[in-house]
């Protein structure tokens, strides 16, 4: 079946570093991919969808500059938070759908920021 | 707008219990309609999915059906395992392959107890 890479599982960085998550479809062709935010007992929270070769379409609330999401080829899309702060801290989980393929999630990136 | 209202927890069983998460939504048009599961320390799976009416998904002992006249989609599954012990969330999606995306509920965690 469909797998979707995600990377690091888990990270730890310092306030105001940044820190970037990649998402690889690994056997097929991710003309979308959706990241999403999941805060402490709440569901999932979509934050950006992107296109490969186009800019990301960001949701309401989202700040484009401090969540950069850059999707340049067909099997990796990369979500770098810039200037982490401790409120940045979630678990964040990308999904990827492509032709013929439903939605594939990525195991998920805890980042805590200290 | 599209919607997933799903059963509040905690849920505690004792092994072997019987197991029911509701889950109603509200959409336009004919969803597909998902259940994913999230074991401690890991990132979503998909356990189960529906695309139309009154199709069943099952999986590991987990059924749940898409009853369009009531707008539901109830996970059950006949006797509950400890390593069933898990964060559940119901989700729905727009027509499959075109990059709709996800609505999920808020999760369901469930403590299964020898």
């Amino acid at each position: 079946g469909a797998v979707v890479s995600q990377h690091p599982s888990r990270v730890i960085c310092k306030s105001g570093t940044s820190v970037k998550i990649e998402c690889r479809s690994l056997d097929f062709q991710a003309t979308t991919m959706f990241w999403y935010r999941q805060f402490p007992k709440q569901s999932l929270m979509l934050m950006a969808t992107s296109n490969e070769g186009s800019k990301a379409t960001y949701e309401q609330g989202v700040e484009k500059d401090k969540f950069l999401i850059n999707h340049a080829s067909l099997t990796l899309s990369t979500l770098t938070v810039t200037s982490a702060h401790p409120e940045d801290s979630s678990f964040y989980i990308c999904s990827a759908s492509g032709l013929g393929h439903g939605y594939t999630f990525g195991s998920g990136t805890r980042l805590t920021v200290v | 707008g599209d919607s997933v209202t799903q059963m509040e927890g905690p849920v505690t069983l004792s092994e072997e219990a019987f197991l029911t998460i509701n889950c109603t939504y509200t959409a336009t048009g004919y969803p597909s309609l998902f259940w994913y599961v999230q074991y401690p320390g890991e990132g979503l799976q998909l356990l189960l999915k529906a695309t139309k009416a009154d199709d069943k998904g099952s999986n590991k002992g987990f059924e749940a059906t898409y009853r369009k006249e009531t707008t539901s989609f109830h996970l059950e599954k006949g006797s509950v395992q400890v390593s069933d012990s898990a964060v559940y969330f119901c989700a729905l999606s727009g027509e499959w392959n075109t990059g709709n995306q996800f609505y999920f509920g808020t999760g369901t965690s469930l403590t299964v107890i020898p």
